[in-house]
Order: structure tokens, then C-alpha cells, then sequence
């Protein structure tokens, strides 16, 4: 069975410019969940999604933005780019809906560079 | 005050050694814990999950769970060299996310 896959996995911008991530989740899982990962603020939760509409929204400003499709498939956009959005960005899926009890699978994560 | 706070190492040990890794987190009301492993240029893998008090082995790990302290532990036992990797304690928060710790990395010696 595959796994979470995302993609890109390397990619660099410049400030200013907006970025679009991918990602696919395990056949079958309809929840997806984003997270931004630094070596300063660790794993935070941006968003997640299931069954196309957002459930749930961290605490991250409005140039974060993302969607699910009707395949489970999900996209997240990052406008603006600012130097401090340079990070690893994590997608996880989840075999029952709920992104709270643990059982998150995640993908390699998209690792942004902003210059 | 941070909802979960985890020491972030870096934690060497040789192989064979017992490691114990620790988060402490805020909310009482918090009630799934759960311990993720990082490999280096990898996504976090489950490792470990609990919803209860007490202790839940899975062959050479332990969690641990005290909700009157509100204090997570993971024992590893015979420590070996493919441990070695970032270990991230996560509670299942009230916003329908995981609220992580900011991961300790291990590394284990031959």
C-alpha cells in the first residue's frame, strides 16, 4: 500500500513570491492534515482537511492557505513568501477521520527554502 | 507556558543502554499521548499510543502516562544503533490536531 506522498520535495523561492505543495494521501484516508516544521518552533498544525472542507485551522496568518479535492488529494498555498516560511512542510493522513488521536501517517514533507 | 514541553537533548548513549525521554504538558484535559520517531530527511513515524494512566509496552519500548503529574515518558530497553533518530511526544489537542514536543534527538553508540 502507499504511503503519503509529497511533492515537491526541495524547492526554493524567493521572498514575494507564493508557493503550491502537494500532497496524496494513503488510499482511503480522507483526513489531511499540514504541519510546518523548524528547528526553532518544531512541529506546528497550519490546517486540516477532510472531506473537502477545513475542519480545523492553526494559528498561522492568512497567506497560508490550502484544499482537499474529491479524490482526498490536497493542496496547500503559501502566498507572500517571507524568509521565516522556510521549513519543512508536512502533510499526514488519517485512517479514522480523527486527526487528534494519534494515529497520523506522514509523508517526507516538502523542504521550502525561502532566499 | 508551552501546552507540551519535551528537553530537546542531544541524548548519546552506548548501545545496550536504557534510554528515558520525556514530555510534560499543561491541559488536564488533554487524553490521547502518543510518541513519534524522525529519522533524518524522513517524515515522523507512530511509534507509540496511549489514551489511559499507566504503562503500554511494545517489545523493547515502554510509554508511560501520568495524568495526575501530567507527564509522559518513553523507555527504550537494549538501545541499538537503529534507534538512533528524533523522538517527538504529540497529545491529541482540542482543535482536532496534535500539539507536538519540540522532539529530542538520540543517538546511539556502537
Amino acid at each position: 500500500k502507499a504511503g503519503v506522498t509529497q511533492t515537491p520535495r526541495y524547492l526554493i523561492k524567493t521572498r514575494g513570491q507564493q508557493v503550491t505543495l502537494s500532497c496524496s494521501p494513503i488510499s482511503g484516508h480522507r483526513s489531511v492534515s499540514w504541519y510546518q516544521q523548524t528547528p526553532g518552533q518544531g512541529l506546528q498544525f497550519l490546517f486540516e482537511y477532510f472531506s473537502e472542507t477545513q475542519r480545523n485551522k492553526g494559528n498561522f496568518p492568512g497567506r497560508f492557505s490550502g484544499r482537499q479535492f474529491s479524490n482526498s488529494r490536497s493542496e496547500m498555498n503559501v502566498s507572500t513568501l517571507e524568509l521565516g516560511d522556510s521549513a519543512l512542510y508536512l502533510c499526514a493522513s488519517s485512517r479514522n477521520g480523527m486527526a487528534n488521536t494519534g494515529e497520523l501517517f506522514f509523508g517526507e514533507g516538502s523542504r521550502l527554502t525561502v532566499l | 507556558q508551552k501546552e507540551v514541553e519535551q528537553d530537546p537533548g542531544p541524548l548519546s548513549v552506548p548501545e545496550g543502554a536504557i534510554v528515558s525521554l520525556n514530555c510534560t504538558y499543561s491541559n488536564s484535559a488533554f487524553q490521547y499521548f502518543m510518541w513519534y520517531r524522525q529519522y533524518s530527511r524522513k517524515g515522523p513515524e507512530l511509534l507509540m499510543y496511549t489514551y489511559s494512566s499507566g504503562n503500554k509496552e511494545d517489545g523493547r519500548f515502554t510509554a508511560q502516562v501520568d495524568k495526575s503529574s501530567k507527564y509522559i515518558s518513553l523507555f527504550i530497553r537494549d538501545s541499538q544503533p537503529s534507534d538512533s533518530a528524533t523522538y517527538l511526544c504529540a497529545i491529541g489537542g482540542s482543535q482536532g490536531n496534535l500539539i507536538f514536543g519540540k522532539g529530542t534527538k538520540l543517538s546511539v553508540k556502537p
